[in-house]
């Protein structure tokens, strides 16, 4: 049981490029969720995944994209990198609402 | 709109003390309080999640507590030791929303 699994631990891209960071999890939990962490500002979330086949916004959704073909997966992906995606982002999964939240170790993405 | 407050911001207390750390939020209408730890460029480890029906959770040598109608949880550490240096953020999980919020943490430095 690896729990949440994210991919890579870090990353650097020049500005304009796209990535996708992954995020996997083994404990078939339905929702899923990334968030990014930034000095003073706490962590907010980017987009959320209620279940396979579906996702949605969260409070910071502007240049990323999601998809969720499978329980397990969660990408999250970065359509043209600018630097202020420069952050730690963070994955996360439950098995329902009203269970807590168990997070992956983050991606360190420097956007240059 | 919920927000989610945590005093001190930092705290320096000798190795073996007794110590609290405060959560306080601003709407009641929550599912539950999680508490997180965070070291430093690392991730989010899950210390205790105490339900909205719950009073307090224990392990080990912490225990959370929470009262809802007043919006605080504190989080007491027993006999503190060097290893407990870390950030300590609280999140609440609050209801018709699928977003976690998040103080922006205590940071804790034990010495030995």
């Amino acid at each position: 049981n690896a729990g949440v699994t994210q991919t890579p631990k870090f990353q650097v891209l020049k500005t304009g490029q796209s990535m996708t960071l992954q995020c996997a999890q083994d404990m078939n939990h339905e929702y899923m969720s990334w968030y990014r962490q930034d000095p003073g500002m706490g962590l907010r979330l980017i987009h959320y995944s209620v279940g396979a086949g579906i996702t949605d916004q969260g409070e910071v959704p502007n240049g990323y994209n999601v998809s969720r073909s499978t329980t397990e997966d969660f990408p999250l992906r970065l359509l043209s990198a600018a630097p202020s995606q420069t952050s730690v982002y963070f994955c996360a999964s439950s098995y329902s609402r009203v269970w807590g939240y168990t997070f992956g170790s983050g991606t360190r993405l420097t956007v240059v | 709109k919920q927000e989610v407050t945590q005093i001190p911001a930092a705290l320096s207390v000798p190795e073996g003390e007794n110590l609290v750390l405060n959560c306080s939020f601003t709407d009641s209408a929550i599912y539950n309080l999680q508490w997180f730890r965070q070291d430093p460029g690392k991730g989010l480890t899950s210390l205790l999640l105490i339900q909205s029906s719950q009073r307090e959770q224990t392990s080990g040598r912490l225990n959370a507590s929470l009262d809802k109608s007043s919006g605080r949880s504190t989080l007491y550490i027993a006999a503190s030791q060097p290893g407990d240096s870390a950030t300590y953020l609280c999140a609440v999980n609050i209801r018709g929303n699928y977003q976690l919020i998040w103080g922006a943490g205590t940071k804790l430095i034990i010495k030995p």
